[in-house]
């Protein structure tokens, strides 16, 4: 299994700011995805990030508002741009553990935008 | 179009008694099914999976599911919950093949001691 945190846990941030969220892994692994859990919704798949190739988005997603760096195999960040209300959100970082799609997901960052 | 539909978004059961909770998915191929459960303050952990093989699945803490092809339902069963159980629930696809989860919109489990 693998062990994953994200920081922050939460924070509360102004409309019209920026947001980037760490995600770390305690072994190096090829896929790294992002989640979003708006409230009382399900969890959406942001975008796929591999080392060393650029993001790849989910229909609805784009690059401006959620750039994505993936620098090795242990780390990944995901950046909220320009933020509004829309985007309060648990946001999650999960990692494919190799086995038929199965995936270990991290705490995720309870992001609230004013 | 690909989707997973839970059926129950609140259910409050008393301690001891059985639980079923409802998944169906509409995805045209071949799928893998999963059941994560989110625990107050706590990650999504994973509950059971399935795979291919004996379609009844056994999980942690008691759970099971039974994969139903005819159906597309893929349902979690536990037949005497716990105050623990307390938790959020959710139903997830992945396509043979692919990285990506479809997931439900999960169902809040309340356990009244």
């Amino acid at each position: 299994s693998a062990v994953i945190s994200q920081k922050p846990s939460r924070d509360i941030c102004q409309r019209g700011t920026s947001l980037t969220i760490q995600c770390q892994v305690d072994s190096q692994v090829t896929m790294m995805f992002w989640y979003r859990q708006q409230p009382g919704q399900s969890l959406t798949l942001i975008a796929t990030a591999n080392q060393g190739s650029e993001a790849t988005y989910e229909s609805g997603f784009v690059i401006d508002k959620f750039p994505i760096s993936r620098p090795n195999l242990t780390f990944s960040t995901l950046t909220v741009s320009n933020m509004s209300p829309e985007d309060s959100s648990i946001y999650l970082c999960s990692v494919d553990t190799g086995t038929r799609g199965e995936q270990f997901f991290g705490p995720g960052t309870r992001l609230t935008v004013l | 179009a690909q989707s997973v539909s839970q059926h129950n978004h609140h259910v409050i059961l008393s301690e001891a008694a059985s639980l079923e909770l409802g998944c169906n998915y509409s995805y045209g191929g071949t799928v893998n099914l999963f059941w994560y459960v989110q625990y107050p303050g706590q990650h999504l952990q994973l509950l059971l999976k399935y795979f291919s093989g004996d379609p009844l699945v056994k999980g942690i803490k008691g759970f099971e599911a039974e994969f139903i092809k005819s159906k597309f339902s893929f349902n979690l069963r536990k037949p005497s919950v716990q105050w623990s159980d307390t938790a959020e629930y959710f139903c997830a696809v992945i396509g043979s093949g692919t990285y990506k989860y479809i997931f439900g919109t999960g169902t809040r489990l309340k356990v009244l001691a």
